[in-house]
C-alpha cells in the first residue's frame, strides 16, 4: 500500500488561506469518506483535526475545513495563525482493509 | 479521562523480535466501538499506520508488514501487544498506540509515543 502523496511544504502569510492536497488512488481516498486530517508540531503527537473528510472533533477551530474531489482530499487552513505552522498528515482507509498516510505536508507561516 | 502509554524496550538488535505493550485507561477494548491501533514515526519521517485491533478481537494488518506483526489485546489489564519479528535498522522509529471509536479509524487520543532503536 503506497503512501498518499502530499506536497512537501506549503507556506502562507498570517490571514490568508492555504490548502493541502492529499492524492490516492480509487481503492483508498476515492472510494470512502474515511479521511482524516492530522496536525502535529514538532516533538509532539499528533491531533485530529479532520475526519470522514469535512467533521471537525469538538474543539478543533473552524478555520480547519476539509473537502474531497475524486481520489484529492483536501484541508484549508483560513485565516492562516502562527500557531498554524506545524506538519499535516492525511490518513485514509484503503480497499485491502488498511488504513494508509500521507507522507506529510510542513506549512510554513512566512 | 483517556491515556494511552506505551511501554517496552529503547534498543532492539537486529534480527530480534520487538514487544511493545500499549496500557491505556479511561475506556475498555471490551466496550463495543473501541479499536486501538500502533502507528509509527521514523525519526523526521512520515507516519505509518501498523496495525489495529478492535473490541471484538477482529484484526488488522499494514500490507507490507503482516507477515512480522501480532497484535492482541489483555482486556483485563487493559492492554494492547504489538509484537514484530525479525527487526532491522528501518524499524528504528517512535511507536505510537492511538484509540478510534468508529470503523474510519481516525485517532482521537495518542500515546506520547515511545522510541525503538535498532542497532547492534
Amino acid at each position: 500500500q503506497s503512501a498518499l502523496t502530499q506536497p512537501a511544504s506549503v507556506s502562507g502569510s498570517p490571514g490568508q488561506s492555504i490548502t493541502i492536497s492529499c492524492t490516492g488512488t480509487s481503492n483508498d481516498v476515492g472510494a470512502y469518506i474515511y479521511v482524516s486530517w492530522y496536525q502535529q508540531h514538532p516533538g509532539e503527537v499528533p491531533k485530529l483535526i479532520i475526519y470522514d473528510v469535512s467533521d471537525r472533533p469538538s474543539g478543533v477551530s473552524n478555520r480547519f475545513s476539509g473537502s474531497k474531489s475524486g481520489n484529492t482530499a483536501s484541508l484549508t487552513i483560513s485565516g492562516l495563525q502562527a500557531e498554524d505552522e506545524a506538519d499535516y498528515y492525511c490518513s485514509s482507509y484503503t480497499s485491502s482493509k488498511t488504513w494508509v498516510f500521507g507522507g506529510g505536508t510542513k506549512v510554513t507561516v512566512l | 479521562q483517556v491515556t494511552l502509554k506505551e511501554s517496552g524496550p529503547a534498543l532492539v538488535k537486529p534480527t530480534q523480535t520487538l514487544s511493545l505493550t500499549c496500557t491505556f485507561s479511561g475506556f475498555s477494548l471490551s466496550t463495543s466501538g473501541m479499536r486501538v491501533s500502533w502507528i509509527r514515526q521514523p525519526p523526521g519521517k512520515a507516519l505509518e499506520w501498523l496495525a489495529r485491533i478492535d473490541w471484538d478481537d477482529t484484526k488488522f494488518y499494514s500490507t507490507s508488514l503482516k507477515t512480522r506483526l501480532t497484535i492482541s489485546k489483555d482486556t483485563s489489564k487493559n492492554q494492547v501487544v504489538l509484537t514484530m519479528t525479525n527487526v532491522g535498522p528501518v524499524d528504528t522509529a517512535s511507536y505510537y498506540c492511538a484509540r478510534s471509536t468508529a470503523f474510519s479509524g481516525e485517532y482521537d487520543y495518542w500515546g506520547r509515543g515511545m522510541l525503538v532503536t535498532v542497532s547492534s
